[in-house]
Order: C-alpha cells, then structure tokens, then sequence
C-alpha cells in the first residue's frame, strides 16, 4: 500500500550547520507531498508542500523538491538554527475516498548552539 | 485567528469509564479527521468525515466512535478505553480531502491506567 518513510532520528547538528532529512514515498497515484513540523507541546504544522512533479516548496528557508523519478521529497535547510529544533514529518496525500494524509514516523532534530 | 481546538489537553482515566475528546475548528471545513500518535509508529488515521453526518473507519477505529452533526465539532468518543489506548490524540481538519494543507488541534495526551 502507500507509504512514506523518511530517515530515522534523532539527528543532532550545531547551529548554522547543513540539514537534510530524507524521505521517500511510495504511492498508487500522484500524490501531494508535504513536509509538517511538530514543536515542543504542540500540534503539527505545515511547513512546505508541493502538488506535482518538480514543483520545490519552500518556507522559512526549509525547500523540498517532488522528485517523481526517485519518488523523493527530501527537506533541505542551509543554515540551522537552534529554533528549528522540533520533530518533522514528511506526508504525502492523493486525495481519494478517504483522503488521508500518510504520515512518515517522523525525525526528531535537535540543534545546539 | 484560524484554529482547531480540542479539549481536554491531558486526561487520565481508568479502564472501562466512557470518555470525549471534544474537537472544534473554525475554518468551515469540510474535512475532518482523528489521529493518534505512537512513538515508533508515527500518525495514524482513526476516523474521518467528509462533511455533517458523513463519517467512515479510517487505519485504526477499534475503539472508538465519532460523530459529525454540526460542521464545525468532531468529538472522539472511547466508550469503553483500555490502556493500549494510550496515546496523543490530534484532531485535523481541511478545506477537503484533496491535496489541501491540514489544520492540527494541539492535541490530548490521554492515558488509561
């Protein structure tokens, strides 16, 4: 069935260092992709997605770009802050019947300073 | 200011005393959906619906009920919880069920001792 999974945590960094968290997808259809971050006592919040082939999402200096031919949809960021520090998880959505979106299990990332 | 809000925030309860997790949003989204988050296992659908009176079995319903008679509350209800209900619940709602972002409540942590 369809899936995402994305790499496992926790992934520690120093500030300003070079974040990628990888996440691949499997899916019957052409799904949407989206990245969601959760922070410390709350509940999840969009961060980027991305509707079609190609298409990069990009927000607060995270970018993902929707790779069909390696079905990627990897999340990216340049310079780490210690605010980013939360667990972020990659979902996709192809809309349907039930029209769930399928969450990855979610990588937790913490950056010192 | 746009919201999902669910109450309570934390809960503890005993096996086998009927519970409600109340669930609402102003957006007048159609879409609606509960999920529990695990450790280990990431977000998973428990129930859904795509507007008033129309809701259906996501992932994982064992043990839980909902209903939707107003377009803006979906409570949760656990007539009977036991512990392997223990978990942290996120309601959700959207525009619709198709490749559009999701609005997440805060969250209940509930646990069934």
């Amino acid at each position: 069935g369809d899936s995402v999974t994305q790499m496992e945590g926790p992934v520690t960094l120093s500030e300003e260092a070079f974040l990628t968290i990888n996440c691949t997808y499997t899916a019957t259809g052409y799904p949407s992709l989206f990245w969601y971050v959760q922070y410390p006592g709350e509940g999840l919040q969009l961060l980027l997605k991305a509707t079609k082939a190609d298409d990069k999402g990009s927000n607060k200096g995270f970018e993902a770009t929707y790779r069909k031919e390696t079905t990627s949809f990897h999340l990216e960021k340049g310079s780490v802050q210690v605010s980013d520090s939360a667990v972020y998880f990659c979902a996709q959505n192809y809309g349907g019947s039930q029209g769930n979106l399928i969450f990855g299990k979610g990588t937790k990332l913490s950056v010192k300073p | 200011e746009a919201q999902v809000t669910q109450n309570p925030r934390y809960l503890i309860t005993v096996t086998g005393k009927k519970l409600t997790v109340t669930c609402s949003q102003n957006m007048n989204h159609e879409y609606m959906s509960w999920y529990r988050q695990d450790p280990g296992l990431g977000l998973r659908q428990i129930y859904y619906s795509m507007n008033v009176e129309v809701t259906d079995k996501g992932d994982v319903p064992e043990g839980y009920k909902v209903s939707r008679k107003e377009k803006r509350n979906f409570p949760l209800i656990l007539e009977s919880p036991s512990p392997n209900q223990t978990s942290l619940y996120f309601c959700a709602s959207s525009l619709s069920n198709m490749n559009t972002e999701a609005f997440f409540g805060q969250g209940t942590r509930l646990t069934v001792v």
